[in-house]
């Protein structure tokens, strides 16, 4: 079993559309939630960082956590076809970061 | 205020030569991390530094593969001898302490031929 479990997707919505992206991990040590968007040949940039359970919003992304399920959510609100990427959940356990496959999504206008 | 730095941003090399990947993290940063991305796949970890010192190791391959954060300069991923499998892209993080979010570089893309 994977640490981090990430579908690959590619999920393909209209813009304007709630997006819904999903992780879910093994190991309850992990402390520490991110979530990272990356464009084709680009470096990982980052979106959410949390530590508790509970939501987290800034803008029109809304990053979720549930501990007691070991399970993340990120939901992106009126979603913009420059919003098309790859989305990384990533988590912090002993120092290093896990990360899941990732998820592409193409927003279509 | 500039963010992670990596150099080379593309870096060839031929089956059995070296390659060496640079990182200056952002400013206020001392935390070093290496990541690698194979095609298809999700960034593995690789190693983590502080200056002057490896905090963890346990992502980098036993043997070929180096790393360092000096006192004075970028970090550097060595790596010797490359083979094709290694032809991936590498991304380094920094972080203001082992409890800060990770920001990442552009990534140094290595091609074996």
């Amino acid at each position: 079993q994977k640490e981090v479990e990430q579908d690959p997707g590619p999920l393909s919505v209209p813009e304007g559309a709630i997006v819904s992206l999903n992780c879910t991990y093994s190991n309850s040590a992990f402390q520490y939630f991110m979530w990272y968007r990356q464009y084709s040949r680009k470096g990982p940039e980052l979106l959410m960082y949390t530590y508790s359970s509970g939501n987290k919003e800034d803008g029109r992304f809304t990053a979720q956590v549930d501990k007691s399920s070991k399970y993340i959510s990120l939901f992106i609100r009126d979603s913009q076809p420059s919003d098309s990427a790859t989305y990384l959940c990533a988590i912090a356990g002993f120092q290093k970061l896990v990360f899941g496959t990732g998820t592409r999504l193409l927003v279509s206008p | 205020n500039a963010g992670v730095m990596q150099n080379p941003r593309h870096l060839v090399r031929r089956r059995g030569q070296e390659a060496r990947l640079r990182c200056s993290p952002m400013k206020g940063h001392s935390h070093v991390y290496w990541y690698r991305q194979l095609p298809e796949e999700g960034l593995k970890f690789m190693v983590y530094l502080q200056k002057e010192n490896i905090i963890d190791e346990s992502g980098m391959p036993k043997e070929r593969f180096s790393a360092e954060f000096p006192k004075e300069g970028p970090s550097i991923l060595r790596i010797q001898q490359v083979v094709r499998g290694d032809s991936a892209a590498y991304f380094c993080a920094s972080a203001r302490d082992r409890e800060s979010e990770q920001y990442f570089g552009p990534g140094t893309r290595l091609t074996v031929t």
